[in-house]
């Protein structure tokens, strides 16, 4: 099956300093990813929509100056978590479509990676 | 009114016995429906995937789509103290974003 991975997978840093979390395909290639944001307790919520080659979409209350993601290349996504504060602490997950499997849009399984723990004291 | 929404819990069932999670959505336009698995401190593993209306079963799961009703639940049958977890239904719609609703946590007692 395809595998994601994310990197680091626990995080912790003082209030005021940038995180970067990398999001990778590992074995197919993914034009576009996913990242969430998971409080506890709390269901997985979309922050934006990474697609190859262009800038990110995000949704509604999303910080695009706060949350820069860049997705360089067909396996790779990463989101950077500018001046992190106590309040960004959450668990970040990203998923990536595989385009290759089937462009069929019944079929829009997405693959997740094992999640990033961000703590900011 | 929230776009996807779960029965709430949490849901406690015996070993062996079934466990029926329900989904309800909002958007008549989704098309693709999916059953995750998450347990604590983990991120989201699927399940099962449905798009037609109808059963679908795999192994100890079955998911049932209803598109006029638009529901869809999962049913666990057999269900095993490993299968302790929140479970998510997520639908998809025309922009391939997943929607999720908030979880139901399931407890089986062995």
């Amino acid at each position: 099956g395809a595998v994601v991975s994310q990197h680091p997978s626990r995080v912790i840093c003082k209030s005021g300093t940038s995180v970067k979390i990398e999001c990778r395909s590992l074995d197919f290639q993914a034009t576009t990813m996913f990242w969430y944001r998971q409080f506890p307790k709390q269901s997985l919520m979309l922050m934006a929509t990474s697609n190859e080659g262009s800038k990110a979409t995000y949704e509604q209350g999303v910080e695009k100056d706060k949350f820069l993601i860049n997705h360089a290349s067909l396996t790779l996504s990463t989101l950077t978590v500018t001046s992190a504060h106590p309040e960004d602490s959450s668990f970040y997950i990203c998923s990536a479509r595989d385009w290759g499997t089937s462009e069929n849009p019944s079929y829009n399984e997405q693959f997740f990676g094992p999640g990033t723990r961000l703590t900011v004291l | 009114q929230k776009e996807v929404e779960q029965n709430s819990g949490p849901l406690s069932v015996p070993e062996g016995a079934i466990a029926s999670l329900n989904c309800t959505y909002s958007d008549r336009g989704s098309q693709s429906f999916f059953w995750y698995r998450q347990y604590s401190g983990k991120s989201p593993e699927l399940i099962m995937f449905i798009y037609s209306n109808g059963d679908k079963e795999d192994g100890r799961f079955t998911a049932q789509l209803n598109k006029a009703s638009q529901y869809v639940s999962l049913l666990i049958r057999d269900s095993q103290p490993s299968d302790s977890a929140t479970y998510l239904c997520a639908v998809v719609n025309n922009d391939y974003k997943l929607s999720f609703g908030a979880g139901t946590t399931v407890t089986v007692r062995a």
